[in-house]
């Protein structure tokens, strides 16, 4: 079955600076990478997310690159605000059909004014 | 469109007592539903899935279960709580077309004394 790997597990930047997330997976037939954010006592919420065909997909300060050679993917957060701090995941899975998602262990992101 | 309750929000029970968390969904039919567990500071953990009416997977074996009675209702529920099951659980959807990626609900906080 699909196994994903998440680094680093917390991640502490400056506000105004960069933030890089990357995944890896191990089943090639995964073929749709979401990212979901998630906020101190609520449920996870998706934030983007990338299919097999195409290598990068970017919503104004979020992108997401997809490596599907490598199996790996990331999530780049630019010009990070203090609202930018939760705890992000990624999950990799077939899209079809509703099937379930594996889930990363999580990134705690810390945004420091 | 689509939106998923859980009640409650926050729960404290003693161990030894029973347990029934609640999740629906509006404004889709024949979802997948899930429930997830997700411990202090770690990740997603998968504890069951359903494509159907009274149709129940279970992915790791535990001190619950699950049930499904209608189409949108998802129900989690214990006879006997340990205190290891302590926790944030989180209920999701997708539908079967793969049309949506997967959303969760705000999640119930359970503690066990």
């Amino acid at each position: 079955g699909e196994n994903v790997e998440q680094h680093p597990s917390t991640l502490s930047v400056q506000e105004g600076d960069s933030a890089v997330i990357k995944c890896t997976y191990s089943d090639s037939a995964s073929n749709y990478f979401p990212w979901y954010k998630q906020e101190l006592g609520k449920g996870p919420q998706l934030i983007i997310d990338i299919r097999s065909n195409v290598g990068e997909k970017k919503d104004q300060r979020i992108a997401v690159t997809l490596n599907k050679t490598a199996k790996h993917f990331s999530l780049h957060i630019t010009e990070t605000q203090p609202e930018d701090s939760a705890v992000y995941f990624c999950a990799a899975g077939v899209y079809n059909y509703g099937q379930n998602f594996v889930f990363g262990p999580g990134t705690r992101l810390s945004v420091l004014p | 469109s689509q939106t998923i309750h859980q009640w409650p929000a926050t729960l404290v029970q003693p161990v030894g007592s029973p347990l029934s968390l609640e999740c629906t969904v509006e404004g889709t039919s024949n979802p997948n539903l899930y429930w997830y567990r997700q411990a202090a500071g770690r990740g997603l953990q998968l504890l069951f899935y359903s494509v159907g009416i009274g149709q129940i997977s279970s992915e790791v074996p535990q001190n619950l279960s699950a049930s499904r009675p209608q189409d949108r209702q998802f129900i989690l529920s214990s006879k006997k709580l340990l205190l290891s099951d302590s926790g944030f659980y989180l209920c999701a959807w997708r539908d079967k077309q793969g049309r949506q990626p997967q959303h969760f609900g705000d999640g119930t906080r359970l503690s066990i004394l």
